[in-house]
């Protein structure tokens, strides 16, 4: 049973416009969300997160939204550039966990 | 800091053989653990660790074990490969060891082929 889903694999977006990743989850239990961005052949790295306390989260280009009652979050990046091009996956955990459930990824590509 | 090191890099093995993939922290981080990264199916948690002494069972332990005798290494060891097992192996890191709200800090991957 796939607990975060990401439902689409890539993603397409032309330089300097707006890219929107998805990520569903079906556990109600989980409060906590992540992204994490991952280049080839290099390990993830932390992108950005967000508490089921807020339903909005910034940090520059990047935005994250919550919406608790669609169980759904979405990572929003603008202006994208070429270096985002890369495999963003979402993640999420709840309150003393010691586990991270990610979702199965979506590749981004950024086309000048 | 050298971060999170991982070794070896890329390994191919024939079913049946056994290995160990290491994993180094130099961070002082409580926590580590191990994913795997298949095509279509993100990472998965294999073994975790809140401290020396303390490992757990993630979503796919099957044909693995850890151990973690110190705060550093977190060695994941297969007993007897199969084409399965074939995979990106990730290690990861981080400060806390009670809540996985703590950012992770991952290695570069070992990419294992079993023939």
């Amino acid at each position: 049973d796939q607990q975060v889903k990401q439902n689409s694999p890539s993603l397409s977006v032309q330089e300097g416009r707006i890219s929107i990743l998805n990520c569903d989850y079906t556990n109600s239990m989980f409060d906590y969300f992540l992204w994490y961005k991952k280049y080839p052949a290099e390990g993830p790295t932390f992108l950005i997160s967000i508490s089921s306390i807020k339903d909005k989260n910034e940090d520059g280009r990047f935005t994250v939204f919550l919406n608790k009652s669609a169980k759904h979050l979405s990572l929003h990046i603008v202006p994208s550039q070429p270096g985002d091009s890369a495999v963003y996956f979402c993640a999420a955990t709840f309150q003393g966990a010691q586990k991270l459930v990610f979702g199965q990824g979506t590749r981004l590509t950024i086309n000048p | 800091n050298a971060g999170v090191t991982q070794t070896p890099k890329f390994q191919v093995l024939k079913t049946g053989q056994s290995m160990t993939l290491q994993c180094a922290q130099d961070m002082n981080h409580e926590y580590m653990s191990w994913y795997r990264q298949d095509p279509g199916m993100g990472l998965r948690l294999i073994h975790y660790s809140v401290g020396a002494g303390i490992t757990d069972q993630g979503e796919v332990p099957n044909g693995y074990n850890v151990s973690r005798s110190t705060t550093e290494d977190f060695p994941l060891r297969l007993l007897s490969a199969a084409p399965s097992q074939t995979s990106v192996y990730f290690c990861a890191s981080s400060y806390a060891g009670t809540s996985a709200q703590e950012t992770q800090y991952f290695g570069p991957g070992t990419r294992l082929l079993v023939l």
